[in-house]
């Protein structure tokens, strides 16, 4: 089955980045989806990788992506205390249409 | 920017009882979804919706679970009669295509009582 693991807590100063790992077990997916979910709030798509590409910048945000030790990361730049959330990875097993989400981090964005 | 609407935003019911959970996905989407989060657990799958049917659905989505497309913008789920362990935040998502770029509405938090 698929499994999904990421660290569950993650503190860092604002202004440092913030680097949150995923590791996952199924390779078969086409794309690798990072999510935030802010206090009582839905899950917001914040970025997604091809399954093809080992790297992907958006803004503040790069997804790094290592298929041979299947290891997804999310760096944020310039972190915020915005940007304080849980950070869940997710992927397609078998490359279909519902998502297999990671057990989530929550990070703490600290002045 | 085009949103996932659900209702209502919190929703107490007596264990035995019945509830409908409302969704209006974004209107040129074609597939629905239903995942459920238990406090503190990860996300989970419940069902996949396209072209009026199920396309998909994990095994919690057992006999007590139903989803409905009842007109062109509503979709429901049902759970028929509720359980404690039924209690969780319920989220639905639409997506344009079958895979990924789902967008999420911000959830339904079902306590049962």
């Amino acid at each position: 089955g698929e499994d999904v693991e990421q660290s569950l807590f993650l503190s860092v100063r604002e202004g440092d980045s913030s680097v949150i790992n995923c590791t996952y077990t199924d390779s078969s997916s086409t794309y690798l989806y990072w999510y935030k979910q802010e206090p009582g709030a839905g899950l917001q798509l914040l970025t997604y990788i091809f399954s093809n590409m080992d790297m992907k910048q958006d803004q503040r945000l790069t997804v790094l992506l290592n298929k041979k030790d299947k290891h997804l990361s999310l760096r944020i730049a310039d972190t915020q205390t915005g940007d304080s959330a849980i950070y869940f990875c997710a992927f397609s097993p078998g490359g279909g249409n519902k998502l297999t989400f990671g057990t989530g981090t929550q990070l703490k964005v600290e002045l | 920017e085009p949103e996932v609407t659900q209702t209502p935003s919190h929703q107490v019911t007596q264990m035995g009882q019945e509830v409908i959970l409302r969704c209006v996905p974004i209107s040129n989407h074609l597939y629905f979804y239903w995942y459920r989060q238990i406090l503190g657990q990860k996300v989970e799958f419940l069902v996949s919706f396209y072209n009026n049917e199920i396309s998909e659905k994990s095994e919690i989505f057992d006999d007590q679970f139903s989803v409905e497309r009842p007109d062109g913008s509503n979709f429901t789920l049902k759970i028929r009669s509720t359980k404690l362990e039924d209690s969780a935040m319920y989220f639905c998502a639409s997506s344009e295509r079958g895979s990924g770029g789902y967008t999420f509405g911000s959830g339904t938090r079902l306590t049962v009582v």
